[in-house]
């Protein structure tokens, strides 16, 4: 049982290339999120999908698209990477659905350099 | 709308020291409010959470908040501090509301001094 787990660990863009982050768990949880984590900010949702084919957006979506591929994939992609989008991206998923919130359980982390 | 302010961005406390992490919100709806802990270059994982029963929630590793109505907080405590609780502690709103968003505290840094 894995948990949740994130490819890559790290990396490094240039200015304008793009990316998919991937995200994948093994709980069967309803609810999955992105989320960027910058000095003294905390955690901002990006984007959330509270159940398999539905997506809605977080706090700060711009220069941000996702996929919920099936239950268990939620991908993150940064079509043309700006130096703003330097963080280090969290996934998470939660049991929760459209019902009451719930814990959410994190993976590990991506850390995104973008030159 | 919602916000979670935690009140102090470091605190710093003697090993078997008592541990006190602040965090005051504001919700339009009754809320579920969780505290994460982030050990460095790791993921965040749950510390406890409250979701409408009891008020004084008791967590992992002798961690507990009380959930003050009247006081819009949701301190958390321990009462003897450990080298290995240094670490970073968000304190999270959840609206039951789904057209507010998840808000994290920006985060207090527990510093454990031996």
């Amino acid at each position: 049982n894995a948990g949740v787990t994130q490819t890559p660990k790290f990396q490094v863009l240039k200015t304008g290339q793009s990316m998919t982050l991937q995200c994948a768990q093994d709980m069967n949880h309803n609810s999955m999120y992105w989320y960027r984590q910058d000095p003294g900010m905390g955690l901002r949702l990006i984007y959330y999908s509270a159940s398999e084919g539905t997506t809605d957006k977080g706090e700060v979506p711009n220069g941000y698209n996702v996929s919920r591929l099936n239950k268990r994939e939620f991908s993150l992609r940064l079509e043309s990477a700006a130096p703003s989008q330097t963080s280090v991206y969290f996934c998470a998923s939660s049991p929760e659905g459209r019902g009451r919130p719930d814990t959410q359980y994190f993976g590990p982390g991506t850390r995104l350099t973008v030159l | 709308a919602q916000s979670v302010t935690q009140l102090d961005s470091h605190v710093s406390v003697s090993e078997g020291t008592p541990v006190l992490l602040r965090c005051n919100y504001s919700s339009s709806y009754s809320p579920s409010l969780f505290w994460y802990v982030q050990h460095p270059n790791k993921g965040l994982q749950l510390l406890l959470k409250y979701t409408s029963a009891a008020t004084l929630v008791k967590g992992i590793n002798g961690f507990e908040a009380e959930f003050k109505k009247s006081e819009t907080s949701f301190h958390l405590t321990k009462p003897s501090a450990h080298m290995s609780d240094a670490a970073e502690y968000f304190c999270v709103v959840r609206p039951m509301n789904r057209d507010d968003k998840i808000i994290f505290g920006k985060g207090t840094r527990l510093h454990i001094l031996p």
